[in-house]
């Protein structure tokens, strides 16, 4: 069975400090990987994706993440946290196995707390 | 990137009754559509794959008399929820994916409050 896990529900930084989220994964095949954000009463916002290619995954707002086949991580990460950073954000997981239809299987989110 | 839009953004209604949702892809068709329910600090739950043309397949524990989904073209899935109570009371989202099922995309969500 698919699953994600984001083992920690919340994460505090201080502005300026990187920042890492992190997020692993277990599914039949090879994985797409994703990671969204989400504002209070907002729907998710798109950061970034692995579908193939570099490990490591650039995407918005200077977030990336790297692909780890052999620990089985997609950590999210960012050299220097902004206090508008703070949101929910979640990692998901799709399989990429053929009849694949786009569904996708999401971690239990985590609180990313920037403090000024 | 392609735009999905949910409709109403905000509904208040009274117990017993009915409440409709719309979720459209602007700018792409989709076959299929998803739709999820979030409560307050939680993950996304999906209650459902919606399908153009055809029955929706829903996700173990959901009710399908309860929640109904129409997929009546390539642009538009709805989701009523049947006699509304106050446990309904969620937020609602739903998503597309591309048509090469690499990537999904989130309509906005549906605060629905029964009371």
């Amino acid at each position: 069975a698919q699953s994600v896990a984001q083992p920690e529900d919340q994460v505090n930084v201080a502005e300026g400090n990187p920042l890492t989220v992190k997020c692993t994964y277990s599914v039949s095949g090879n994985p797409y990987l994703f990671w969204y954000v989400q504002y209070p009463n907002r729907g998710l916002q798109f950061l970034l994706k692995y579908i193939t290619g570099d490990n490591l995954v650039k995407g918005s707002y200077g977030f990336e993440a790297e692909f780890n086949k052999s620990q089985t991580s997609f950590h999210l990460k960012k050299p220097s946290a902004l206090v508008s950073d703070s949101a929910l954000y979640f990692c998901a997981v799709s399989s990429r196995r053929a009849g694949n239809t786009g569904k996708l299987i999401f971690g239990q989110g985590t609180t990313l707390q920037v403090k000024p | 990137g392609a735009v999905v839009s949910q409709h109403p953004s905000r509904v208040i209604c009274k117990s017993g009754t009915s409440v409709k949702i719309e979720c459209r892809s602007l700018d792409f068709q989709a076959t299929t559509m998803f739709w999820y329910r979030q409560f307050p600090k939680k993950s996304l739950m999906l209650m459902a794959t919606s399908n153009e043309g055809s029955k929706a397949t829903y996700e173990q524990g959901v009710e399908k008399d309860k929640f109904l989904i129409n997929h009546a073209s390539l642009t538009l899935s709805t989701l009523t929820v049947t006699s509304a109570h106050p446990e309904d009371s969620s937020f609602y989202i739903c998503s597309a994916p591309d048509q090469h099922y690499n990537e999904q995309f989130f309509g906005p969500g549906t605060r629905l409050t029964v009371l």
